[in-house]
């Protein structure tokens, strides 16, 4: 079935590097892409979002990228820290209406070392 | 932070009985969900609102039922829980159009024995 899935479980970087953590997509019809952060005991917290008009958004510290032609988004983190670590997902909406239905990916561990 | 707050944060409970978790907002948003967060799986839809007394079906809603009298307020009810039941469970709330972000709380731990 369509799934929105990422291609890498946990990521560790140490402090300061750039973190790069990938999702694909299934659904070409998808018109809107979400990243959240998860820490431990909370719940997600909305990071960036990019529409599928769009390739590239940036935000403070991150930037997500969209290729639609491979049906890819990615999470870029500069100068990542160690608060940044924690589990991402992205999530992907099939629908076009006031009601989202979002799919969520089931996560990718970042780990950030001193 | 968006005005999410989910109680209980934690609940312990018998296989059979009745649970009810409740979502209180203050954003005046127009849809709110729930959700279940269980390892290996993505979040899933339980149900959604799209207005007081306006509810649906997510992908998993069996052995769940919602009510929404109130704007602010999404209950969830578990009629008689079962150990498959037991979970993480977040609420979310959107504004109007399908390109606002849904915002999170921190959660219901539900436990069921």
């Amino acid at each position: 079935g369509e799934s929105v899935g990422l291609h890498l479980p946990t990521l560790s970087v140490q402090e300061g590097d750039n973190s790069i953590i990938n999702c694909a997509y299934s659904n070409s019809a998808s018109d809107y892409f979400i990243w959240y952060k998860q820490e431990s005991g909370k719940g997600p917290q909305f990071i960036i979002d990019i529409r599928s008009n769009m390739d590239k958004r940036q935000g403070q510290r991150v930037t997500v990228l969209l290729n639609k032609t491979v049906k890819h988004l990615s999470l870029q983190i500069a100068a990542t820290q160690p608060g940044d670590s924690a589990v991402y997902f992205c999530a992907e909406n099939r629908m076009n209406t006031g009601f989202q239905k979002l799919v969520f990916g089931t996560g990718t561990r970042l780990l950030v070392s001193p | 932070d968006a005005g999410i707050t989910q109680s209980p944060r934690h609940k312990v409970t018998e296989t059979g009985t009745p649970v009810t978790l409740r979502c209180h907002q203050t954003e005046n948003h127009r849809y709110m969900y729930w959700y279940r967060q269980d390892p290996g799986h993505g979040l899933r839809l339980i149900h959604y609102s799209y207005g007081v007394k306006d509810t649906d079906k997510g992908e998993v809603s069996d052995g769940y039922s919602v009510s929404r009298s109130k704007t602010e307020d999404f209950l969830l009810t578990l009629e008689s829980a079962t150990s498959s039941q037991t979970s993480v469970y977040f609420c979310a709330i959107s504004g109007q159009g399908s390109n606002q972000p849904q915002h999170f709380g921190d959660g219901t731990r539900l436990s069921i024995l």
